[in-house]
């Protein structure tokens, strides 16, 4: 069965600080993974995408995720969080059915000035 | 120039009327989604179209039905409100064939409140 998990349903963090948002992954076959951001009362906006090649993966506002197949992991990633990144975020993976996503609970993602 | 439209934002209703919510993309997109977003902020996803074809079709109430008069469009009937019905309901639309991938586009939503 294919499922996406995000462990944590709230992270803080410091303006000016690394983030992290965790996500871990169980699909057959090939995974094709996707990070999206949700900003309050608005849609989900496509953060970056991992399909294959290079494990980490570059993506919009200056987020990156890094796929780890041992250990079933796409975490995203940002350097130096702002306040404007709080938002909820979203993890996927595509399923065997043709334009299935399966997504995660969320994580609330609250940066602190 | 927005992506992928919806109307109405907010929709009031009800138990038991009959609403639909409509969507349009501009993306030149082949397939298109309804999902479903609880107060919990979980997604679920409910019906899919490619090129006006029915792909997915998850256990639903058959309440709601969707409809897509043409690639661009896929509207959400919903008949017998219930209160259970209210959430924010989001069309979504990618492209699959021609090389395209999954990355789905999404729009602003409809928030349907049902009294």
């Amino acid at each position: 069965a294919q499922s996406v998990a995000q462990p944590e349903d709230q992270v803080n963090v410091a303006e000016g600080n690394p983030l992290t948002v965790k996500c871990t992954y169980s699909v057959s076959g090939n995974p094709y993974l996707f990070w999206y951001v949700q900003y309050p009362n608005r849609g989900l906006q496509f953060l970056l995408k991992y399909i294959t090649g290079d494990n980490l993966v570059k993506g919009s506002y200056g987020f990156e995720a890094e796929f780890n197949k041992s250990q079933t992991s796409f975490h995203l990633k940002k350097p130096s969080a702002l306040v404007s990144d709080s938002a909820l975020y979203f993890c996927s993976s595509r399923g065997s059915t043709l334009g299935r996503l399966y997504f995660g609970r969320g994580t609330q993602l609250t940066v602190w000035p | 120039d927005t992506a992928v439209s919806q109307t109405p934002k907010y929709l009031v209703t009800q138990m038991g009327n009959d609403k639909s919510i409509k969507c349009e993309q501009n993306l030149g997109h082949d397939t298109m989604y309804w999902y479903k977003q609880d107060s919990k902020k979980f997604l679920k996803i409910m019906f899919s179209y490619n090129n006006k074809e029915l792909i997915i079709n998850e256990t639903v109430p058959n309440r709601f039905s969707p409809k897509s008069p043409d690639k661009a469009h896929l509207n959400l009937h919903i008949n017998s409100l219930e209160l259970g019905d209210s959430a924010v309901y989001f069309c979504a639309s990618s492209q699959l064939s021609s090389g395209g991938t999954d990355t789905q586009y999404f729009g602003p939503g409809t928030r349907l409140t049902v009294l």
